[in-house]
């Protein structure tokens, strides 16, 4: 099977701009999660999706937002960027919404704000 | 609120020597304890997890650990390094049953010497 994949890898974007972030699970894996991951804060967990519906959400403001369509895939938004948002956000999937089932990383997308 | 406490944001250790990679962790309940290891420029990618049964856990690339409840410990080790092993290492919990996703240690960056 594919593992999971993120578009783009790399992106560039200015202050005030908006970003979407691109997640493909793994075949017929049903939940996705995203992290992000800076050097100061390390890796925090953003929200979680299952069934195209949001089950859990981290400790981050609303400018950050997610969905889910009905084939798992997944993308994020980040409204209005902040230099502060510049990190490597991680994508995962998993099977199921157990907190067993194991998760699956993505490579990550590298957002840079200039 | 969980929380996870990796001791040595640094650890060399010399080519077949013994890796021991400390993960302490805090929580209200009995947490579920991964370790995933990330090499550069990619995603996380699991070495091992513990939920319940044998507290002594067998991973990939000859990674193990063991669950001790009564240190809150959840340490990797590996009985011979290998230059392939250098490489970041990330001790995460999950709460059964709770709202939020993987919570994350600051991570371990390996270092082998050779």
């Amino acid at each position: 099977k594919a593992g999971v994949t993120q578009t783009p890898r790399y992106l560039i974007k200015t202050r005030g701009q908006q970003v979407t972030l691109s997640c493909s699970p793994i075949s017929g894996h049903r939940s996705v999660s995203w992290y992000q991951q800076t050097p100061g804060q390390g890796l925090q967990f953003l929200f979680e999706y299952f069934s195209e519906t949001q089950r859990n959400k981290g400790n981050f403001p609303g400018r950050f937002s997610g969905r889910q369509f009905s084939n798992s895939r997944s993308e994020m938004n980040v409204s209005t960027l902040e230099l502060g948002d510049s990190a490597l956000y991680l994508c995962a999937s998993s099977e199921g919404q157990g907190k067993t089932d194991t998760q699956y990383f993505g490579p990550g997308t590298r957002l840079t704000v200039l | 609120a969980q929380s996870v406490t990796q001791l040595g944001s640094h650890v060399s250790v010399s080519e077949g020597a013994l890796v021991l990679l400390r993960c302490n962790y805090s929580s209200s309940v009995p947490p579920y304890l991964f370790w995933y290891v990330q090499y550069p420029n990619q995603g996380l990618q699991l070495l091992l997890k513990y939920t319940t049964g044998a507290t002594l856990v067998k991973g990939i690339n000859g990674f193990e650990a063991e669950f001790k409840k009564s240190e809150t410990s959840f340490h990797l080790t590996k009985p011979s390094a290998h230059m392939s092993d250098a490489a970041e290492y990330f001790c995460a919990v999950i709460i059964p049953g709770g709202a939020d996703g993987l919570t994350f240690g600051k991570g371990t960056h390996l270092i082998i010497q050779p």
